[in-house]
């Protein structure tokens, strides 16, 4: 088992451009969560799917965000336009079924400058 | 509204001592709670889960407890080795939800050899 795969592992760009962050969930799990963690707020779960449809994206911060989840062993997180305070890393993390446990892909972390 | 607060200051332990880490939870009263250890660079991973009817769990060198009046949960790791050091986070649902999860900003802790 692979494990949850992220790419970039880095990524370093200018305020203003496009940032799209790509995630593959363990195969066989339904559930996909994309998260950010800073410093200052630690980690915040922005938006998560089941079954490749969002549930909830209460947590995303602003229209600038945005996800998708095309099949079940794909999904992306865009930042358009970006700026500096979306500076982090961030984790998408995968679920099957019920169960509680969620598991992490490495993350990506991110440098708007 | 809900908290999940860690101690954000250090805990430097001596090799082979217990370590206890402390995870406590206002407003809210969650079905469960969680335990992630995570390494500088890296995803959380799963460590244990103690639910709301349970007192205790335990995990090799591990061990959660879950207080639902003090509304508070200790993690303690026993005869701890330098390689336990690490970022540890609690988690728990996000209220009446399972789905979603809230994290405590984490403990890091060092062991000395």
């Amino acid at each position: 088992d692979a494990g949850v795969i992220q790419s970039p592992r880095h990524e370093v760009t200018e305020m203003g451009q496009e940032v799209t962050l790509r995630c593959k969930p363990i195969s066989g799990h339904d559930y996909l969560f994309w998260y950010r963690q800073t410093m200052m707020r630690g980690l915040e779960l922005l938006i998560y799917f089941n079954n490749n449809v969002p549930i909830d994206d209460s947590g995303m911060p602003e229209d600038r965000f945005s996800a998708k989840m095309p099949n079940a062993s794909f999904s992306t997180l865009k930042i358009q336009p970006s700026e500096p305070r979306d500076s982090a890393v961030y984790f998408c993390a995968s679920r099957r079924g019920f169960g509680e446990t969620q598991y992490f892909g490495p993350g990506t972390r991110l440098l708007v400058l | 509204s809900q908290k999940i607060e860690q101690n954000s200051e250090a805990l430097n332990i001596q090799e082979g001592k217990t370590a206890t880490l402390t995870c406590n939870y206002t407003n809210y009263s969650p079905a469960y709670l969680q335990w992630y250890r995570q390494d500088p660079g890296r995803g959380p991973v799963f460590l244990l889960l103690i639910r709301e009817n349970e007192k205790e769990k335990r995990k090799e060198r591990l061990k959660v407890t879950f207080d639902t009046t003090l509304k508070q949960s200790l993690f303690h790791i026993t005869a701890s080795q330098p390689a336990d050091s690490a970022t540890y986070l609690c988690a728990s649902n996000y209220g009446g939800a399972t789905n979603k999860l809230i994290f405590g900003t984490g403990t890091l802790l060092a062991v000395q050899p």
